[in-house]
C-alpha cells in the first residue's frame, strides 16, 4: 500500500537531547513537509522540501533541522535549541508544491521529560 | 503574513442537520483550497479540495468558494455523530506550501 510512514508514534526526550523523527513515503511525491501541532492549534510549518537535496525554512524552523538525501525520506531533528518541543509532529507529502493536495502520516507525539 | 481564519467552535448540530463550516483567508493570491478532517489524536485526512469559484459536491459534502470575498466553506448534509471532529481549512498559493487555519471543532449530537 502507498502511504506515508512516521516513526516512532510516541517519543520521549530528556532536556538537552537531540532526537530525530523519521518520515518515509512511497507515493513517489516530490514535495515533503513537516508541521507542528499544539493542543487546540492549527498546523504550523517547520520545513519543506520540493526536491532532493533542497529544503526551505517554514514559519517556525528555529531549533529544528532536516535533510533530504533521498526522495522517499525527510527526517526531522529536534535539537536542544528548541525550547518547547513537546507537540504533535506531522509529516506530509504531495506530488508538487502547487495546486496539489497533501497527504499526512500518522504523526509522532514528542514529549519532553 | 498569510492568514487563514476559522471559528474554533465548538459547533454543535443535531444528527441529520446541515453543518456549515466557514473559513476566510488573507492572501488574494491563494489558488487552491482544502478541507481536512482530524479526529482527536489522529492525523488530518483530506475531505475535499476546490480551485474554482462556486460549489463542488462530493457525497454529503459540499465545498463553496468565493474568491472575491476570500471565503470558503464546507457544508455537511445529514450530519452523523461520526462527523464529530476538527475541520481544518488550508490554502495554497503559487509559491508557498499549505497554510492552515486553527480548525473548527464540530460536535454532532445524536
Amino acid at each position: 500500500d502507498g502511504g506515508i510512514t512516521q516513526s516512532p508514534k510516541y517519543l520521549f526526550r530528556k532536556e538537552g537531547q537531540n532526537v530525530t523523527l523519521s518520515c518515509e513515503q512511497n507515493l513517489n511525491h516530490d514535495a515533503m513537509y513537516w508541521y507542528r501541532q499544539d493542543p487546540g492549534q492549527g498546523l504550523r510549518l517547520i520545513y519543506y522540501s520540493q526536491i532532493v537535496n533542497d529544503f526551505q525554512k517554514g514559519d517556525i524552523a528555529e531549533g529544528y533541522s532536516v535533510s533530504r538525501e533521498k526522495k522517499e525520506s525527510f527526517p526531522l531533528t529536534v535539537t536542544s535549541a528548541q525550547k518547547n518541543p513537546t507537540a504533535f509532529y506531522l509529516c506530509a507529502s504531495s506530488e508538487g508544491l502547487w495546486n496539489t493536495e497533501a497527504f499526512f502520516g500518522q504523526g509522532t507525539r514528542l514529549t519532553v521529560v | 503574513q498569510k492568514e487563514v481564519e476559522q471559528n474554533s467552535g465548538p459547533l454543535s448540530v443535531p444528527e441529520g442537520a446541515i453543518a456549515s463550516l466557514n473559513c476566510t483567508y488573507s492572501d488574494r493570491g491563494s489558488q487552491s483550497f482544502f478541507w481536512y478532517r482530524q479526529y482527536s489524536g489522529k492525523s488530518p485526512e483530506l475531505i475535499m479540495f476546490i480551485y474554482s469559484n462556486g460549489d463542488k459536491e462530493d457525497g454529503r459534502f459540499t465545498a463553496q468558494l468565493n474568491k472575491a470575498s476570500q471565503y470558503v466553506s464546507l457544508l455537511i448534509r445529514d450530519s452523523q455523530p461520526s462527523d464529530s471532529a476538527t475541520y481544518l481549512c488550508g490554502t495554497l498559493s503559487g509559491n508557498t506550501p499549505l497554510v492552515f487555519g486553527k480548525g473548527t471543532r464540530l460536535s454532532v449530537i445524536a
